[in-house]
């Protein structure tokens, strides 16, 4: 059961624009959330993360919103580069189970210059 | 810098041989350590949790005796995927949990079993 779930493999955005990508989840339980870049063939690196006390996080060009009665979180990158093409994994954690976190299924970003 | 290193980045071995992953925590003590495994174009997949001096803890499906996990120190833990076959081949990834209750992971290492 994916208790994480990123329903747009994929993501075309023109350089400059805004890049959205989506997450929603299902186990109310999670209070941290964070959001993985991945290129291929590395391992994921950190982006930006959310508690659950927060609705918003802001780091440079990078915001996460978080909406906990919908159970949804977004990553928001302004402007986006082409060099932020990529996969983008959300996960998230209950923070008392010992940092086991539950991955979506990543969306591939591509941004065309 | 790295604050969490793989090795090796790339595996080629014949099927039915053993071969080991390690994973090391540069930067900081850890007791714990997550094992993924990522199929392509799937999600990274939790295989199990390196537990230091104690057994580590497999999730449901996966084959304990196949893949053997040793974290014999505070910064080490290796993960042993024994007789391998094609279907192991894949992208096996590392991470190490801080207080912040962020993950660092590694740099992943892929395997290709022929």
């Amino acid at each position: 059961d994916q208790q994480v779930k990123q329903n747009s493999p994929s993501l075309s955005v023109q350089e400059g624009r805004i890049s959205i990508l989506n997450c929603d989840y299902t186990n109310s339980m999670f209070d941290y959330f964070l959001w993985y870049k991945k290129y291929p063939a590395e391992g994921p690196t950190f982006l930006i993360s959310i508690s659950s006390i927060k609705d918003k996080n802001e780091d440079g060009r990078f915001t996460v919103f978080l909406n906990k009665s919908a159970k949804h979180l977004s990553l928001h990158i302004v402007p986006s580069q082409p060099g932020d093409s990529a996969v983008y994994f959300c996960a998230a954690s209950r923070l008392n189970t010992g940092n086991q976190f539950y991955f979506g299924t990543g969306t591939s970003l591509t941004v065309i210059p | 810098g790295a604050v969490v290193s793989q090795h090796p980045s790339w595996v080629i071995c014949k099927s039915g041989t053993s071969v080991k992953i390690e994973c090391r925590s540069l930067d900081f003590q850890a007791t714990t350590m997550f094992w993924y495994r990522q199929f392509p174009k799937q999600s990274l997949m939790l295989m199990a949790t390196s537990n230091e001096g104690s057994k580590a803890t497999y999730e449901q499906g996966v084959e304990k005796d196949k893949f053997l996990i040793n974290h014999a120190s505070l910064t080490l833990s290796t993960l042993t995927v024994t007789s391998a076959h094609p279907e192991d081949s894949s992208f096996y990834i590392c991470s190490v949990p801080q207080g912040s209750g962020e993950l660092f992971f590694g740099e992943g290492s892929r395997l290709t079993v022929l």
